[in-house]
């Protein structure tokens, strides 16, 4: 079956650390894989996006490669910001017009 | 910018009530989905629909049932509301075909049933 497992929060950072936090999925075919961004009191955004292996998704200085040899699509930042607190979603999308979503990690940074 | 609203931000129950949540989509969106979020178990997904009428059970469709009579709108629907309903349910929308995955979420509405 398809699932998505991201590493448990909270996650608490100082201003400018370097950000991982950790996806694997389980799918079968070739799943598109996603990273969502959900801003306190908003709906979820998508943050970025990656339809096959090794392709990178990147945007707000964010990036996640899609491993197929280990089913892995970390989400990375060089330097966070305290704009960037927000709880952060994997997701994965295969056929059927259904997403998987992880339990979700809550990121603080603190200035 | 595609918009997905929905009916309430809060909204507060009683234990056997009917309640209904609303969604309003304006990107003429074939697919819309309705999810509930909970802590530590992300978003399940409770009922989808791909076209006016139609309708696709998810992973957690019992207690809820929907409507969608028009193309923008998707109606998630609690018979009889219990506490363990009290959640916060998101809508989505998204276009059919290659882009189907590009899925936009409304803010939110925060049920909870006393």
């Amino acid at each position: 079956g398809n699932s998505v497992t991201q590493m448990e929060g909270p996650v608490t950072l100082s201003e400018e650390a370097f950000l991982t936090i950790n996806c694997t999925y389980t799918a079968t075919g070739y799943p598109s894989l996603f990273w969502y961004v959900q801003y306190p009191g908003e709906g979820l955004q998508l943050l970025l996006k990656a339809t096959k292996a090794d392709d990178k998704g990147s945007n707000k200085g964010f990036e996640a490669t899609y491993r197929k040899e280990t089913t892995s699509f970390h989400l990375e930042k060089g330097s966070v910001q305290v704009s960037d607190s927000a709880v952060y979603f994997c997701a994965l999308w295969n056929t059927g017009n259904q997403f998987y979503f992880g339990t979700g990690t809550s990121l603080t940074v603190i200035p | 910018d595609v918009k997905v609203t929905q009916s309430s931000r809060y909204l507060v129950k009683r234990t056997g009530e009917k309640v209904f949540l609303e969604c309003v989509q304006d990107m003429d969106h074939e697919n819309m989905f309705w999810y509930r979020q909970d802590p530590g178990l992300g978003l399940r997904l409770i009922y989808f629909s791909y076209d006016v009428k139609m309708k696709e059970k998810g992973d957690i469709p019992e207690g809820y049932s929907v409507s969608r009579e028009k193309k923008e709108r998707f109606s998630l629907i609690l018979e009889s509301a219990s506490t363990n309903q009290t959640s916060m349910y998101l809508c989505a929308s998204s276009p059919s075909g290659t882009s189907s995955y590009e899925q936009y979420f409304g803010p939110g509405t925060r049920l909870t049933v006393t």
